[in-house]
């Protein structure tokens, strides 16, 4: 089964780090870009960051660059994003998802990792 | 940024029902860039349609994609119970600025 499955998921005081992991099974991971996209409480998606299949480019939102950092490990089948530096308006329910390199449309959608930001 | 507008907000409708979902955009999107997503309460969101007309994997011909330019539509034609949730568009465009729209939500009338 093509399956994508988030951790981390966590309360941090702002100004706070925490990881996100997202462990994929059953494609060939290294095969597709990765992406992790956003839902604040009762809001729509927002797009948050990508990574290419291979690792060698990454995206992202306007609103997370400089504090937050996208990477892979092909040989782990997993996706990773480091949030530092986290403001209230970070808290939402994070999805990773997959697509392939040049076109991103994503057919497959991890359940979703809560980040809480709150002192 | 293209900024994408969906509407209506929200949408009233009866089982059986044809659903009519739009959603603009601020300026032209490639055909093949854009796609329409179902989310359920509590659930990832689900692809339905992708290069604005191209059902994904085992989503019913009740749903269809039409559009091009600013102007793309989202029909269900015959509403099941299963189908009401929110709906979003998105655009990728050659910028690498992807964006969502704000979402309609289809609810039991």
């Amino acid at each position: 089964e093509v399956q994508l499955v988030e951790s981390g998921e966590g309360l941090v005081q702002p100004g706070g780090s925490l990881r996100l992991s997202c462990a994929a099974s059953g494609f060939t991971f290294s095969s597709y870009a990765m992406h992790w996209v956003r839902q604040a409480p009762g809001k729509g998606l927002e797009y948050v960051s990508a990574i290419s299949s291979n690792g060698g480019s990454t995206y992202y939102a306007d609103s997370v660059k400089g504090r937050f950092t996208i990477s892979r490990d092909n040989s782990k089948n997993t996706l990773y994003l480091q949030m530092g530096s986290l403001r209230a308006e970070d808290m939402a329910v994070y999805y990773c998802a997959r697509s392939y390199d040049y076109i991103w449309v994503f057919d497959i959608w991890g359940q979703g990792t809560m980040v809480t930001v709150s002192s | 940024e293209i900024v994408l507008t969906q509407s209506p907000g929200t949408l009233s409708l009866s089982p059986g029902e044809r659903a009519t979902l739009s959603c603009r955009a601020s300026q032209s999107v490639s055909s093949s860039y854009l796609a329409w997503y179902q989310q359920k309460p509590g659930q990832a969101p689900r692809l339905l349609i992708y290069g604005a007309s191209s059902r994904a994997t085992g989503i019913p011909d009740r749903f269809s994609g039409s559009g091009s330019g600013t102007d793309f539509t989202l029909t269900i034609s015959r509403l099941e119970p299963e189908d009401f949730a929110v709906y979003y568009c998105q655009q990728y465009g050659s910028s690498l600025r992807l964006t969502f729209g704000g979402g309609t939500k289809v609810e039991i009338k």
